[in-house]
């Protein structure tokens, strides 16, 4: 099993869709977790970190499910300029390594 | 401006000849890292460096050297590059706090062709 799964999507949307994305981890030690944008051919971005408690930074929302070893992001109200690639991240142990899911795809369309 | 540079960006190359890929932080972060990224197989670690003179193997360490002998620098050596190196590169850093690498920052990216 791999450590991070994502579904590889794409995912279309149309404007103003509400999406979500899973992330699970095989992991029960990984400690922090992350949403990673890309865009096409360029470099990953820090989108945001996840917390227990679950967060929210405007028209995304994350959370973590540790019992059942998941994240989610949650993009309200999809803009033509949420078009990327999502890659899930996640420390596990001492803190020196980040391992990275392999993306999801959202496209949205007009 | 806060930033991670990196050259070249595109590279084409032939099998056997030595190269090197520089990487540049100006953010004194402590913490650098190379990663390759390959379809299907997303973001995979090369080497890391949590501080200069100090680095350790990845994920994917086989062919590939680095050194840190500034913090500023993390350069990628291919001694004896082969087809399958052929990849798309990144460099990243980020400040080292609590024990834990915080956000990672990453270079453009540099996209590696061997024939």
């Amino acid at each position: 099993r791999k450590e991070v799964e994502q579904d590889p999507g794409p995912f279309n949307v149309p404007e103003g869709a509400t999406v979500a994305f899973n992330c699970t981890y095989s992991n029960s030690a990984s400690q922090s977790f992350f949403w990673y944008r890309q865009d096409c051919r360029k470099e990953p971005k820090l989108l945001m970190s996840v917390y227990s408690s679950g967060n929210e930074d405007g028209r995304f929302t994350a959370q973590l499910n540790r019992a059942s070893q998941y994240i989610s992001l949650l993009i309200r109200d999809s803009k033509l300029s949420d078009s990327a690639t999502y890659l899930c991240v996640l420390r596990t142990g001492g803190g020196n390594k980040l391992t990275f899911g392999t993306g999801t795809q959202l496209k949205v369309e007009l | 401006e806060a930033q991670v540079t990196q050259n070249p960006r595109y590279l084409i190359t032939v099998t056997g000849k030595k190269l090197t890929v520089t990487c540049s932080q100006n953010m004194n972060h402590e913490y650098m890292s190379w990663y390759r990224q390959d379809p299907g197989l997303g973001l995979r670690q090369i080497y890391y460096s949590m501080n200069v003179e100090v680095t350790d193997k990845g994920d994917v360490p086989e062919g590939y050297k680095v050194s840190r002998k500034e913090k500023r620098n993390f350069p990628l050596i291919l001694e004896s590059p082969s087809p399958n190196q052929t990849s798309l590169y990144f460099c990243a850093s980020s400040p080292y706090r609590r024990g834990a690498t915080d956000t990672q920052y990453f270079g453009p990216g540099t996209r590696l062709t061997v024939l």
